[in-house]
């Protein structure tokens, strides 16, 4: 059983440009979040797919989207990157309203210059 | 959500019981303590969770005090390989009107020496 998978794993990119990252939850998982990591620090939450629709979002501007397909799997888009944007991008899937464990993916480690 | 404190660093002796204190004194009875933990750029691993009862699997016990302010997280054994950050995190319980995020702190660096 594959768990959380992302890509890319890592990503380049230039001040300004957009960017699109990829995740496949768990299978049998149809919920997912997505997280950013900055160096040093713990996970922010940035917002939480359930049944395609946006469920709940964290202290991120409107630069910060995503999408969630019929399959579950996700896509976060970043537009006009910032060098801030810098960071570890965790996703992390679970199964609806349970009260049970997320898990996480390796993440996708963006880096703007 | 309520937030947890948890010392920000912390030795073991390989072979040793790992104990891992969280303060999360303003915690609210539907709230949730979870804890994981994160291996050097690698994805949180999910270790343990519980409500009010203490809490054991394969990995590690969750001891939680009656009050429910306070818990810790027991490694029986630790190994080299159980250095890692450790995050206690209070978890709103998914409802119809909550969707319950994770609120990571700065977690607890655990490094384990032979």
């Amino acid at each position: 059983d594959a768990g959380v998978t992302q890509s890319p794993t890592h990503l380049i990119k230039t001040r300004g440009q957009q960017v699109t990252l990829r995740c496949s939850p768990k299978s049998g998982h149809d919920t997912v979040s997505w997280y950013q990591q900055a160096l040093g620090q713990g996970p922010q939450f940035i917002f939480q797919y359930y049944e395609e629709e946006e469920r709940q979002r964290g202290n991120f501007p409107d630069r910060f989207s995503g999408h969630q397909f019929p399959n579950y799997s996700s896509e976060l888009n970043v537009n006009a990157l910032l060098l801030g944007d810098s960071a570890l991008y965790l996703c992390a899937s679970s199964l609806g309203r349970r009260n049970t464990e997320a898990f996480f993916g390796q993440g996708t480690r963006l880096t703007v210059v | 959500d309520a937030k947890t404190t948890q010392p920000t660093s912390m030795d073991c002796a390989e072979g040793r019981a790992a104990n891992l204190p969280c303060n999360h004194s303003t915690i609210s009875g539907n709230e949730y303590v979870y804890w994981y933990r994160q291996i050097h750029s690698q994805g949180p691993q999910y270790i343990i969770h519980g409500l009010k009862n203490n809490e054991t699997n394969e990995m590690a016990s969750l001891i939680i005090t009656e009050d429910r302010k306070s818990s810790t997280l027991i490694l029986p054994h630790a190994t080299l390989r159980d250095t890692a950050v450790y995050y206690c995190i209070v978890r709103v319980a998914m409802t119809t009107d909550s969707w319950g995020k994770f609120q990571f702190g700065a977690g607890t660096q655990v490094v384990v020496t032979p």
